[in-house]
């Protein structure tokens, strides 16, 4: 399976943008990029996929490298309830298309 | 829309006990999908139903564990009998289709403790 690689947590200030980056060195051409988050003691949330072009929703923007190998979830203006462990997923073709989370990077967001 | 409901939130139980986890998906999504989260695993995939049938329950722990979803609008996890171990929280999700291009809904999970 591809994997993927986060920082296991970061910090952020209220207010500010966020970029979380996830490394992914092994992905296949055919390999959805997903990201989730689960904020304290909730399941976790679907927040934004993409395959190859930047992508944008009201939670976030995902920005994809132009070879593939790494990514960036960015919050544009971080609140203290963006704080969550945030995964990055890999999502393949077939059997391979199961939601399968790593360890996530843990975000705190201070005041 | 509710989203994903299940119940109980939280259950207490002691080992040898049977244990039921309830899940109720969105309406109109024709997966289901069983998570367990411990500390020390993380989140896993347990079993998943497509149109109320198992695809792939692989994830299964052990025979002590079994899921049925009886109708599209219902699933049930049970144990039996639990063990201390089984302590974890499990959360419910649903999609509307399988595979990359779509994304799940979870339950808010439920917090199973077994003493």
């Amino acid at each position: 399976d591809a994997k993927t690689t986060q920082p296991n947590s970061m910090e952020s200030n209220e207010e500010e943008p966020v970029h979380l980056p996830c490394n992914h060195s092994t992905i296949s051409g055919t390999d959805y990029i997903h990201w989730y988050r689960q904020l304290p003691s909730q399941g976790p949330e679907y927040v934004i996929h993409g395959l190859t072009s930047n992508v944008n929703n009201r939670m976030a923007s995902l920005a994809i490298a132009e070879d593939r190998k790494s990514s960036t979830l960015i919050l544009h203006r971080a609140t203290l309830r963006d704080a969550a462990v945030y995964y990055c997923i890999l999502r393949g073709r077939g059997s391979q298309g199961n939601l399968i989370f790593g360890k996530g990077t843990k975000l705190s967001v201070k005041p | 829309d509710a989203g994903v409901i299940q119940s109980p939130r939280h259950e207490v139980t002691e080992m040898g006990q049977e244990v039921t986890l309830r899940c109720k998906p969105i309406s109109g999504h024709d997966y289901l999908f069983w998570y367990r989260q411990t500390m020390m695993r993380g989140l896993e995939l347990l079993i998943y139903f497509n149109n109320n049938v198992p695809i792939d329950d692989s994830g299964m722990p052990e025979d002590r564990f079994s899921a049925k979803m009886p109708n599209a609008s219902f699933s049930t996890l049970k144990i039996q009998p639990s063990e201390p171990r089984d302590s974890a929280v499990y959360f419910c999700a649903s999609s509307s289709g399988w595979g990359q291009g779509y994304g799940y809904t979870f339950g808010s999970g439920t917090r199973l403790t077994v003493v």
